[in-house]
C-alpha cells in the first residue's frame, strides 16, 4: 500500500511563472490538505479538500488555488510565482472519521522560484 | 488566529544528554497538541495530547501537555545521532476539521 505520493520533488521556475503540483493520498483516503513549508520554518496551512471542494483555507492569496478529482488525488496550482513563494510543499491525507494523527504527510515538492 | 510559539530554535547537545524542547499555544477551541519529527522531508507523528491524555511516553521520548500554562514539553533521554531532525509542534482547533496549526519548529544536532 503506497502512502502519499507527490511530484514533481523538485521544481525550479522563473518570477511570474505559473506552477502545478500533484499528491496522491494514501489508498482509502479522501481529504486532502496543503502545506506550505519555508527553509527554517513550520508548514503553514494553505487549505483542504474533500468531496471535490475546498473545505478550509489558511491565510493564503488567491494566487494559490487548487483541485481534487473525483479519484481524490489533488493539485495546487501558484499562479504568478514570487520568490517568496520557494518552498517545501506538503500535501497531507486523511479519511473519513480519522483522527488527526492518523493523517499522512507526503514527502513534498521543493519548489524554488528565481 | 492560532498561534504555536517553539522553544529553543535550535540545540546542539552529545550523545547521552537529556533534552526539552517547549511549545506554547493559543488556541481558540483546543482539540489536540500534537508533536512531528520531521528529519529530511515528511513530518512523522509522534505524540498526540489531549485533554484525557496529557502525558505520553514512548520509549525515549516522553511528552507532557500543560492545558492550564499553555505550553507542552518534548523530553528526549539518552540521545542518539539518530534523534537529530527538527521537531515540530503543532495544535488541532475543534473548529477547523483535521487542519493543523504548527510551531516554527525546534532543529535539534546530536554530536556523537
Amino acid at each position: 500500500d503506497a502512502g502519499v505520493t507527490q511530484s514533481p520533488t523538485h521544481l525550479i521556475k522563473t518570477r511570474g511563472q505559473q506552477v502545478t503540483l500533484r499528491c496522491s493520498p494514501k489508498s482509502g483516503h479522501d481529504t486532502v490538505s496543503w502545506y506550505q513549508q519555508a527553509l527554517g520554518q513550520g508548514p503553514q496551512f494553505i487549505f483542504q479538500y474533500y468531496e471535490e471542494e475546498e473545505r478550509q483555507r489558511g491565510n493564503f492569496p488567491d494566487r494559490f488555488s487548487g483541485h481534487q478529482f473525483p479519484n481524490y488525488s489533488s493539485e495546487l496550482n501558484v499562479n504568478a510565482l514570487l520568490l517568496g513563494d520557494s518552498a517545501l510543499y506538503l500535501c497531507a491525507s486523511s479519511g473519513k472519521g480519522t483522527q488527526v494523527y492518523e493523517q499522512y504527510f507526503g514527502p513534498g515538492t521543493r519548489l524554488t522560484v528565481t | 488566529e492560532d498561534k504555536v510559539v517553539q522553544s529553543p530554535l535550535s540545540l546542539v547537545v552529545h550523545e547521552g544528554d537529556t533534552v526539552t524542547l517547549n511549545c506554547s499555544y493559543e488556541v481558540t477551541n483546543f482539540r489536540s497538541l500534537l508533536w512531528y519529527k520531521q528529519e529530511k522531508k515528511a513530518p512523522t507523528f509522534l505524540f498526540m495530547l489531549t485533554s484525557s491524555g496529557i502525558e505520553k511516553k514512548s520509549g525515549r521520548l516522553s511528552s507532557i501537555l500543560d492545558k492550564k500554562e499553555l505550553f507542552s514539553i518534548l523530553n528526549i533521554t539518552a540521545t542518539q545521532t539518530g534523534d537529530s531532525a527538527v521537531y515540530l509542534c503543532a495544535v488541532e482547533n475543534n473548529n477547523a476539521g483535521n487542519m493543523l496549526t504548527f510551531g516554527g519548529g525546534t532543529r535539534l544536532m546530536v554530536k556523537p
